[in-house]
């Protein structure tokens, strides 16, 4: 099945200074995986994603993320952290196998950018 | 463009009382629909989805069941709530045909008394 795992619960990180949320992925065949953000009380909002091509994905609000097939990583990252980013991060992976159409998301990562 | 309604956005009630979500997906159609749960602002938890009308998969054993009555609709149903019900539910929808991304729903807040 496939799945990904955040081993992180938790980022502190100061503001301007470059930031990474962790991610490994458990997949059978080519991976799907996405990233999207959740502010306290609201839906998710999507980031970005990996489909196929160039490994490194730029997304919005300056994120982007490297796509590692050696090591099955797909870390989340961001040159210089703002406070506004603090915020919980999720990653996933979309599953569509033989009659089955999911987004699987890992246990997410609280990101807290400090002033 | 494309929106998703979901409603209420908070809900609270009493134990043993039934539920009602519901979702809806305008400026699209054929949708793939889903229904994830989120406990204390962490993980989710996909409960249901459906890639079409009148075919719900479910993902958990639980006291929630779930319906596509039309293709742009969504609901999420429970004959008894029970305290262990109570958590933050989100709606979302993809374009069935690709591996696009999933847009979600702004939520419903449930507490279960």
């Amino acid at each position: 099945a496939q799945s990904v795992a955040q081993p992180e619960d938790q980022v502190n990180v100061a503001e301007g200074n470059p930031l990474t949320v962790k991610c490994t992925y458990s997949v059978s065949g080519n991976p799907y995986l996405f990233w999207y953000v959740q502010y306290p009380n609201r839906g998710l909002q999507f980031l970005l994603k990996y489909i196929t091509g160039d490994n490194l994905v730029k997304g919005s609000y300056g994120f982007e993320a490297e796509f590692n097939k050696s090591q099955t990583s797909f870390h989340l990252k961001k040159p210089s952290a703002l406070v506004s980013d603090s915020a919980l991060y999720f990653c996933a992976v979309r599953d569509r196998t033989y009659n089955t159409d999911k987004l699987i998301f890992g246990t997410g990562t609280r990101l807290q950018v400090f002033p | 463009s494309q929106t998703i309604h979901q409603w209420p956005a908070t809900l609270v009630q009493p134990v043993g009382s039934p539920l009602s979500l519901e979702c809806t997906v305008e400026g699209t159609s054929n949708p793939n629909l889903y229904w994830y749960r989120q406990a204390a602002g962490r993980g989710l938890q996909l409960l249901f989805y459906s890639v079409g009308i009148g075919q719900i998969s479910s993902e958990v054993p639980q006291n929630l069941s779930a319906s596509r009555p039309q293709d742009r609709q969504f609901i999420l149903s429970s004959k008894k709530l029970l305290l262990s019900d109570s958590g933050f539910y989100l709606c979302a929808w993809a374009k069935g045909t690709t591996n696009e991304k999933l847009f979600f729903g702004s939520g419903t807040q449930l507490s279960v008394l």
